[in-house]
Parts: structure tokens; sequence; C-alpha cells
């Protein structure tokens, strides 16, 4: 069983198009994140959500928006997409706890945008 | 705001030799530490963790990391290299109560050779 999964592991898209990247966990954790990878294994978070409410929102540009429907759930869905946008885009949950949060990251879905 | 410095983006040992790679960041104040490793084309996994007690800190494929205060630094070791360590390495901190808000170096590369 995938503990952290997201759906799909590639997307190649036009520019100007929008798509959406599903993640889901089955770890029970409370805390759901999604981080970019550029082209030079730059990781970078984008947003965070704990228990369905937005706890983190990084510089990102408003075509990028999370939906979290439940606490096992987080999506990703990008308007009118741009050459920069291409990049692997990573899923993470974490049980907020106090100390460190161990993040669990799925496989990543590598979007190229065309 | 904290930030992370990996020294190297690329190291290449011989299989069987030491590995070491730095990895210092700037806080007035011990966040929490990770290291990660990133295989071809898959997601991250937590090689090991410092919080807080002992210093030295053992984690997975027989890897460990020296918390040194005075240094600001938490260098990843490994006596002897295996073809399998093969590639890409994170540190990351973590603030306390930031929400498991991950800040990651840019990543060092290990390339071994026979």
């Amino acid at each position: 069983d995938t503990a952290v999964s997201q759906t799909p592991k590639y997307l190649v898209t036009q520019m100007g198009n929008d798509k959406s990247i599903k993640c889901e966990q089955n770890l029970g954790h409370d805390t759901m994140y999604w981080y970019k990878q550029d082209s030079k294994k730059f990781l970078k978070i984008m947003f965070s959500y704990n228990n369905k409410e937005l706890i983190i929102n990084e510089t990102v540009p408003n075509r990028f928006s999370p939906k979290s429907p439940d606490k096992a759930h987080l999506n990703l869905h990008i308007n009118s997409l741009e050459l920069g946008d291409s990049a692997v885009y990573f899923c993470a949950s974490s049980q907020r706890t106090p100390g460190a949060n161990v993040l669990t990251f799925g496989a990543g879905s590598r979007l190229t945008v065309l | 705001a904290q930030s992370v410095t990996q020294l190297g983006s690329h190291v290449s040992v011989s299989e069987g030799a030491l590995v070491l790679l730095r990895c210092n960041y700037s806080s007035s104040v011990p966040p929490y530490l990770f290291w990660y490793v990133q295989y071809p084309n898959q997601g991250l996994q937590l090689l090991l963790k410092y919080t807080t007690g002992a210093t030295l800190v053992k984690g997975i494929n027989g890897f460990e990391a020296e918390f040194k205060k005075s240094e600001t630094s938490f260098h990843l070791t490994k006596p002897s290299a295996h073809m399998s360590d093969a590639a890409e390495y994170f540190c990351a901190v973590i603030e306390t109560d930031s929400w498991g808000k991950l800040q990651f170096g840019a990543g060092t590369q290990v390339v071994v050779t026979p």
C-alpha cells in the first residue's frame, strides 16, 4: 500500500491549459503539503493544510489553487499554465506533534509545459 | 529566516570509501535538522533527523550525522560507500512551531564509482 500517492505521475500539456494533480495519503496524518522541485533539483514549499485548513501559503502565483476536501486528500489545480511551471510537484504528509514533524513524500508528479 | 547550505553540488566517491556530505544552517536557535535522500525518479526518503538529545544520530542504510551547535553544522557520513548510495541528498531544517515548513538545501548528488 502506497503511503502517499500522487496522480498523474507524468503530465505533458500546452501553455495556457489548466491541469490538476491529486494526492492521497493513507497514513492518518493531519497535515499535507505541496512542494515544487525545479530543474536544478531545488525544493520549495508551496502550500500546507492542517485538517483541511490552509496554514502555509508561500509566495506562489494565484494561478495555483490547492484544495483539501478532507485531511487525507490534497489537490493542486493550476490555471493558465506557463513554461516556468514545468517542474516536479511533490505531495507530502505529516502528523503535527510537539517536536519535529517528519514528512512522508509521494513519488512526485512531473509536469512539462510545452 | 533559516537558510541551509550544502557544500558541493556533486560528490564522487569510490565504492568502499568514506562518504561525507556537508550541511550548515543559519539560525540563532538550533532548529530541527534532517537528511533526506532522493533516488532517481522517486520521492524523498528520510535518512535521519536530529531534534534534541544525543548529537550523533544514526539513520538508515549505515548513514549517520553529527549536530555541532558551535559550527552550526549537520554533516552526513557513511564509512563505506555502496553503489546503491548513488542518489541526491538533501539537508533540511524546520524551525520550531513552523507547521512542518521544511527548508531544503540545494542538494548534493553522489556518484559512486567502482
